[in-house]
């Protein structure tokens, strides 16, 4: 089944310790986001790829980065990671295109310890 | 202006009864309005969505009514059974490519026996 796959699903960090998370996908879509979602929150876009243009939100701190390697890849990077930082980490894909379904994967849930 | 209210933040429905589920929203150049479902430790689906040219849009069970001079959309689930036991988020999107979703902040729905 064509899917929305992200590793690990839990993952646990030290605080200042950088952190990377991953997601790839078979669908095949040229937009992937990354989202953060915190308990009974919405989730909260962090930025997002129409195929290799980044795209990054105005209230997005710093702290994170993304790469897209390739169509399939998206990796998050939290380079110092602080207690607010613990979270769970969406990602999505979609074509290109207007009012396109975001398909979600799983998530990562962040622990900062 | 780019808010979506939605309640109410909690609701807890008989099985067999009706979950109403209610967002509003400021924005004019919003036109597409999706519900996402989401379960616990999952990331959210796109469950159903309308555009402001219908009133309504029924898919089995889930209906969503459309009220586009009061700015208010909301989500009917007939017939609430404990599988419909998840958290719901409105969301709202213009119509340019690719622009992002704005989510309510989500109700927790808990369909009880």
């Amino acid at each position: 089944d064509a899917m929305v796959i992200q590793n690990p699903r839990y993952q646990v960090t030290q605080f200042g310790k950088p952190v990377t998370l991953s997601c790839s996908q078979t669908l095949n879509h040229n937009v992937m986001y990354w989202y953060q979602q915190k308990s009974s929150q919405a989730p909260k876009l962090l930025f997002h790829y129409y195929d290799k243009d980044f795209n990054n939100e105005a209230d997005t701190p710093d702290n994170f980065q993304s790469r897209r390697p390739n169509t399939s890849f998206c990796f998050l990077d939290i380079r110092s990671p602080g207690l607010g930082d613990a979270a769970m980490y969406l990602c999505a894909t979609s074509t290109i295109g207007k009012q396109e379904t975001q398909y979600f994967g799983p998530g990562t849930r962040l622990l900062v310890l | 202006q780019q808010q979506v209210k939605q309640s109410p933040q909690s609701l807890i429905v008989q099985k067999g009864g009706i979950s109403i589920i209610n967002c509003a929203y400021e924005n004019t150049a919003f036109d597409y309005f999706p519900w996402y479902q989401q379960f616990p430790g999952k990331g959210p689906a796109l469950l159903i969505a309308i555009r402001p040219d219908v009133s309504e849009k029924k898919e089995g069970r889930f209906t969503i009514s459309f009220n586009k001079s009061a700015k208010q959309f909301s989500l009917h689930i007939m017939d609430s059974q404990p599988g419909d036991s998840a958290t719901y988020f409105c969301a709202a999107q213009g119509n340019f490519g690719n622009e992002k979703l704005t989510f309510g902040t989500g109700t927790r729905l808990t369909i009880i026996p």
